[in-house]
């Protein structure tokens, strides 16, 4: 069965720092992955998805992820983070259209002005 | 283009009563998704909708859980009896469908959080 593995549960980070949070997915074939975003109070939003080709992918926001696939690795980058990135962070994967979401248990991100 | 729709956005039950959530997808999306996420996890499928039909039920427990998506279009899911372990938020989406990777992003709702005492 599919699994994805976040490995920081709470990032703490001042504003300006440099951001990356690890993701890990566990199948062996074609994957699609995705990040997905939840601000206090608000539902959870697409950040950025890879479905082939350039294994950089840009989202929104600064943020990007680097595709692995010896590593089976999809990490979440931004240079500088800002107080208004404060959220949970979600990696998800999925291996073929109209299939559900498999998603990790998240990342907590607090950002300090 | 309106967002995924759901209703009630809080709510609070004994154990043992029962409870109803409602969604609506966005407009002219195909496909539909209940998600289950408890406090400290990521959300887990419970039951995926294509048009009126489901297409996979495999985690959500039926002894206890239901779903129906009659029309094709908003679909309620109802537990009972509830038990404490169900306190979780109860997250919807929808997909265009098509089969098409490029396009079958999942918009979430904003959820429903159930609290069960």
């Amino acid at each position: 069965a599919q699994s994805v593995s976040q490995h920081n549960h709470h990032v703490i980070l001042s504003e300006a720092a440099s951001l990356e949070l690890g993701c890990n997915y566990s199948y062996g074939g074609t994957v699609n992955l995705f990040w997905y975003v939840q601000y206090p109070g608000q539902h959870l939003q697409l950040l950025l998805k890879y479905f082939s080709g350039d294994p950089l992918v840009k989202g929104i926001k600064g943020f990007e992820a680097e595709f692995i696939k010896s590593k089976f690795s999809f990490n979440l980058r931004k240079p500088s983070v800002q107080w208004s990135d404060t959220a949970e962070y979600f990696c998800a994967v999925k291996s073929q259209a109209g299939t559900a979401l498999i998603f990790g248990k998240g990342t907590t991100l607090s950002v300090s002005s | 283009e309106a967002g995924v729709a759901q209703s009630p956005r809080y709510k609070i039950i004994e154990k043992r009563q029962s409870v109803a959530f409602w969604c609506n997808p966005i407009s002219g999306h195909a496909t539909l998704y209940w998600y289950q996420q408890i406090l400290g996890q990521g959300p887990k499928l419970l039951i995926q909708f294509q048009n009126n039909g489901v297409v996979d039920d495999s985690q959500l427990p039926k002894d206890r859980f239901s779903a129906e998506r009659l029309k094709g279009v908003d679909s309620t899911l109802k537990i009972q009896p509830a038990k404490l372990e169900d306190s979780a938020v109860y997250l919807c989406a929808s997909t265009r469908g098509g089969g098409s990777m490029l396009t079958d992003t999942q918009y979430f709702g904003p959820g429903t959080r159930l609290t069960v005492l």
